[in-house]
């Protein structure tokens, strides 16, 4: 089944403590993003990755890393996470850039206390 | 940067009815999409519209769209419960870049 799969789905952490929320995806797509969601605002692009070792930023990538070693893995870290990081993410992908359907994953609520 | 933006915000319909959401944008674009989200999950594609296309169908969803207006619209007919959603629009254009940008959505509560 093609899927996109975000690890984990809940997380709580605090201030200061790194993490890294994973993301990999079963279709051999080259187009791999990460999205925050937040009530009133949408959703906004953090960092996108067109290919294995190729990421930019997006729209608010301030607090955050990528990294694409792999194509079907982009995991999202956070060095030094602070409650505004609290919010829902979004890993996902696509066949091409903007011109296809882009698959989502499942989500991961992040609470940064 | 935020190029789609839904209208209405929220909307409330009884099953059966027809559900009309509209998205207006920015720039030019390759292609407009519709997604769906059920409460705190994954968004989950609909439907796609080419820049030279200005009708497309679905099943229930019928889509349009007026790159003159810079405007789509995502019909749902004879709703259900089930299509209890937010409906996001999301517009690639097709650049280097690539992104696609998405409006902040459709609120659509359907009452059985």
């Amino acid at each position: 089944e093609a899927q996109v799969t975000q690890n984990p789905r809940y997380l709580i952490t605090v201030t200061g403590k790194k993490l890294t929320v994973t993301c990999s995806q079963n279709m051999n797509h080259e187009y791999m993003s990460w999205y925050r969601q937040d009530p009133g605002l949408g959703l906004r692009q953090i960092y996108y990755s067109m290919n294995v070792e190729v990421t930019d930023k997006g729209d608010v990538p301030e607090g955050y890393k990528v990294s694409r070693k792999e194509k079907r893995n982009f995991p999202l870290i956070l060095e030094s996470p602070s409650p505004n990081q609290t919010s829902l993410y979004f890993c996902a992908s696509s066949i091409g850039t903007g011109v296809s359907e882009a698959f989502f994953g499942q989500g991961t609520r992040l609470t940064v206390v | 940067s935020q190029q789609g933006e839904e209208d209405p915000q929220a909307l409330s319909i009884q099953e059966g009815e027809n559900a009309t959401m509209n998205c207006s944008y920015k720039t030019s674009i390759n292609n407009l999409q519709w997604y769906r989200q059920n409460s705190g999950r994954g968004l989950v594609h609909l439907i796609l519209i080419r820049s030279n296309e200005r009708e497309k169908h679905s099943g229930r969803l019928r889509v349009t769209l007026d790159t003159s207006k810079k405007s789509s619209s995502l019909l749902i007919t004879a709703s259900r419960a089930a299509d209890t959603a937010s409906y996001f629009c999301a517009t690639g254009d097709g650049g280097s870049q690539g992104n696609l940008i998405f409006g902040k959505g459709t609120k659509l509560s359907v009452k059985p």
